[in-house]
């Protein structure tokens, strides 16, 4: 199963572009790389999912080089509500997840 | 979509007690995780039902600790003669695909 490394914090203020990269040198064929938000005393939340290339929704891009060892979260024009603990996944296409979250990157943002 | 519901919300127990704790995943979502997590850490995986089996259960998982999905909708998780060490968040997850829609928890604290 991969594992994950990316950066433990990043710090921001209001209104920047901020991109968390995560690297996942072993991910396997059929894996899918999930970012998750979680703020505290809550579970973490779905933000966004991909294969490979570039996939953008309605709160953040996500940026995939071809080889599929690393990816990039992107989030434009961060908020004071952003600030959370972003966690990196790497997960089998079929959904089944066994895996344990790494320590994920904190990122707070200032004004 | 009423989203995961997880009770209680808090727990408060003497060392040496057992406890209870409840998760409806949300009803179309076969597949129900559990994981524990503690202060500045991520998520740790701790077992999964796919409908009413259970399919995965972490190799750290002590003996003290069950988990059930009778039915296969809602689950519980039971751990006997909690330790102070037993003390985190104790989060449960649904999914019918890659994406997992976690609850809010059960915040354990063992005295």
């Amino acid at each position: 199963l991969a594992k994950t490394t990316q950066p433990i914090s990043m710090d921001s203020y209001e209104g920047q572009e901020v991109n968390i990269t995560c690297s996942h040198n072993n991910i396997a064929t059929n894996d899918y790389i999930t970012w998750y938000q979680q703020f505290p005393s809550q579970g973490p939340r779905f933000i966004i999912q991909g294969y490979k290339t570039k996939v953008t929704n309605e709160v953040a891009s996500l940026f995939i080089p071809a080889d599929r060892k690393s990816s990039t979260l992107s989030l434009p024009r961060v908020s004071l509500s952003d600030t959370a603990v972003y966690y990196c996944l790497v997960v089998l296409n079929s959904g089944y997840s066994t895996l344990t979250f790494g320590k994920g990157t904190m990122l707070l943002v200032s004004p | 979509d009423t989203g995961v519901s997880q009770d209680p919300r808090h727990k408060i127990t003497k060392r040496g007690q057992n406890v209870t704790f409840r998760c409806d995943p949300i009803s179309e979502h076969n597949r129900l995780y559990w994981y524990r997590q503690t202060l500045g850490q991520g998520p740790e995986f701790l077992t999964y039902f796919q409908n009413e089996a259970q399919l995965e259960k972490s190799r750290l998982l002590s003996d003290r600790f069950s988990a059930e999905r009778p039915k296969g909708s809602f689950s519980t998780l039971e751990i006997q003669r909690t330790e102070q060490g037993d003390s985190a968040m104790y989060l449960c997850a649904s999914s019918s695909g890659e994406k997992l829609f976690f609850g809010s928890g059960t915040q354990l604290s063992v005295l």
